[in-house]
């Protein structure tokens, strides 16, 4: 079973749609990250977080320590929300989810 | 302008050649690495640096080789490429080790 788990693996949504991405994994960190990989590769971080929730524009992400559950959610999707979105979990070092892939139509 | 950037961008190389894929990073972070993607993985670490001269393995080490001489340049060399090696690069800097990373465009390395 692998430390890190992300669903669903691929998403398709209407713009406008409320999107959620799970991320679960089994064991301790110290601070979860996720990430956004656009189709040209880029990738970039979008949030770090320990504890809570974090909002950053119409992306919010959820984390649960004790369930050990992470999510990501876009409000109000958009084309430009198409990408491979990837959770990663600190350790002693990062261990990364096989991503998300996400495809957002007009 | 700030920012990590990695060069070359594309390359195609034949088995056994040697190959050096560059990445360098104005924003003085202490910790740099080196991470493959490949299809059906997620991001997996080859090798780390915590500062200059300090360099460590990561899950993938081998045939590779790494240097960090200087803070903001850490090379990744592959010193006789095969074509399990095929595969895309990025190099990635953080303030801490398991802090906020901030990756390089990506390096698309096949080798024939």
């Amino acid at each position: 079973k692998n430390e890190v788990e992300q669903s669903p693996q691929n998403l398709t949504a209407q713009e406008g749609e409320f999107i959620t991405i799970n991320c679960s994994y089994s064991v301790g960190i110290s601070a979860l990250h996720w990430l956004q990989q656009h189709p040209g590769g880029g990738i970039v971080s979008l949030f770090m977080l320990s504890s809570g929730k974090k909002k950053h524009g119409r992306l919010i992400a959820t984390i649960n320590i004790q369930e050990k559950h992470s999510s990501l959610h876009i409000t109000a999707s958009h084309p430009r929300d198409s990408a491979v979105y990837i959770c990663a979990v600190g350790t002693d070092k990062l261990i990364f989810g096989t991503g998300t892939r996400l495809q957002v139509f007009p | 302008d700030a920012g990590i950037t990695q060069s070359p961008r594309y390359k195609i190389t034949e088995t056994g050649r040697q190959v050096t894929l560059m990445c360098h990073q104005t924003w003085s972070h202490s910790y740099m690495f080196w991470y493959r993607q490949d299809l059906g993985h997620g991001l997996r670490l080859i090798y780390y640096s915590a500062a200059a001269d300090i360099t460590d393995k990561g899950e993938v080490p081998d045939g590779y080789v790494v240097s960090r001489s200087k803070t903001e340049n850490f090379p990744l060399t592959l010193e006789s490429a095969t074509r399990s090696q095929t595969s895309v690069y990025f190099c990635a800097s953080s303030v801490f080790y398991t802090g906020e990373l901030f990756f390089g465009e990506g390096s698309r390395l096949t080798v024939l």
